[in-house]
């Protein structure tokens, strides 16, 4: 069964930093894009950025350019999302997606269960 | 960047009717359009892949058309547990986008 386990609510203060996690299993993972989707609190969905563990190529939205880091581990199958400096804005649920194959990519046939991260002082 | 825009925000309808959901693109997303179901407190759920396929344990009652710039989802006969938020996202041209959903409710 393929699967996307994200890592567990955070609670940060501004100007902290974070990475969350988003761990693979049953399928390569390798070979499938890995993206994360932004949701604001009774917002819609915002692309972020998307890795190709395969050969780590990264693309980034525009809007999270600099703003967030995406890596991989592909020794243990994980996606990573990063900031350096954490802003009250950037309270949201995240998720990350299998995005496709190589040739696919964007296609986002499978959901991790979400990160709700808080950002409060 | 491709813009999607969705229509309408909100879809009042019945169990049993028939629903259609527009997504208008503000440039061509070729074939590459995709339809996904949020309930709330969970997950996109992906349904259509590549404006007409079905993804994998979707049923027979949502279709999904289209090409270019314009696409309609359908769902033939509304069962309770498809009233919820739609979202159509582009895989064409990056970045890739998402429109801003359509809340199908009773």
């Amino acid at each position: 069964e393929v699967q996307l386990v994200q890592s567990g609510a955070e609670v940060k203060k501004p100007g902290e930093s974070l990475k969350i996690s988003c761990k693979g299993s049953g399928y390569s993972f390798t070979s499938y894009w890995i993206g994360w989707v932004r949701q604001m609190p009774g917002k819609g969905l915002e692309w972020m950025g998307i890795i190709y563990p395969g050969n780590s190529d990264t693309r980034y939205s525009p809007s999270f350019q600099g703003q967030v880091t995406i890596s991989a581990d592909k020794s243990i199958s994980t996606a990573f999302l990063q900031w350096s400096s954490l802003k009250a804005s950037d309270t949201a649920i995240y998720y990350c997606a299998r995005g496709g194959t190589i040739a696919e990519g964007g296609k986002f046939d499978c959901w991790g269960q979400g990160t709700l991260v808080t950002v409060s002082s | 960047e491709i813009v999607l825009t969705q229509s309408p925000a909100t879809l009042s309808l019945s169990p049993g009717e028939r629903a259609t959901l527009s997504c208008r693109a503000s440039q061509s997303a070729s074939s590459y359009l995709a339809w996904y179901q949020q309930k709330p407190g969970q997950a996109p759920r992906l349904l259509i892949y590549d404006a007409s396929n079905r993804a994998t344990g979707i049923p027979a009652r949502f279709s999904g058309s289209g090409s270019g710039t314009d696409f309609t989802l359908t769902i033939s006969s509304l069962e309770p547990e498809d009233f919820s938020v739609y979202y159509c996202q582009q895989r064409n041209i990056w970045p890739l986008t998402f429109g801003g959903g359509t809340k199908v409710e009773i």
